[in-house]
């Protein structure tokens, strides 16, 4: 079993819509949480964190729940530029050690 | 200028050669780490290193070596190529609450 599981989509979705992806992990001793982002062919840089309280940055809003062990990120009125591949990141040991990367959920925004 | 950079970004080899790519910060940051990307497979770890002295194979260490020349450089090899190791690879180093990753290199093994 993947430690980090996501529906690769891709989701299209129109500008100015909302969408929210989920993401699964298995190990239930898992600490950090992040939301990264990756255009085609590029690197993937980071979105945001997720905390237990969940957090907003904008127009994004990350959540966790660890009694169903899944992270999700809510993107409200989606832009153009949204258009990436998102990457859901666990860390699974103490001093941050090991990030575990999910394969990616492409997101489309269309005009 | 980049952060982490990496050399080359583009390669095209064949089987049975020898590969070294690179990888160097100006980050200051002493963990450094080397993963491959496949589609469908997301990022997986090869090895990482915390310091010069102190280097760990990650989940698919097999077929690769590295080698960690000063805290700012850390160099993967493929002693033998062979066509499974077509991928992406990303040299990346850490932060407390980041990972920061160079541009990429595309292997392709023939």
């Amino acid at each position: 079993r993947k430690e980090v599981e996501q529906d690769p989509g891709p989701f299209n979705v129109p500008e100015g819509a909302t969408v929210a992806f989920n993401c699964t992990y298995s190990n239930s001793a898992s600490q950090s949480f992040f939301w990264y982002r990756q255009d085609c062919r590029k690197e993937p840089k980071l979105l945001m964190s997720v905390y237990s309280s969940g957090n907003e940055d904008g127009r994004f809003t990350a959540q966790l729940n660890r009694a169903s062990q899944y992270i999700s990120l809510l993107i409200r009125d989606s832009k153009l530029s949204d258009s990436a591949t998102y990457l859901c990141v666990v860390n699974v040991e103490y001093n941050f050690n090991k990030f575990y990367f999910g394969s990616g959920t492409k997101l489309n925004v269309k005009p | 200028d980049a952060d982490v950079t990496q050399t080359p970004r583009n390669r095209i080899t064949k089987t049975g050669k020898r590969i070294m790519l690179e990888c160097s910060q100006t980050k200051g940051h002493d963990r450094m780490y080397w993963y491959r990307q496949d589609p469908g497979l997301g990022l997986r770890l090869i090895y990482y290193s915390f310091d010069v002295k102190d280097i760990n194979k990650g989940e698919i260490s097999d077929g690769y070596s590295v080698s960690r020349q000063a805290q700012a450089k850390f160099s993967l090899s493929l002693e033998s190529a062979i066509p499974n190791q077509t991928a992406l690879y990303f040299c990346a180093t850490r932060s407390v609450h980041e990972q920061f990753f160079g541009p990429g290199t595309r292997l392709t093994v023939l």
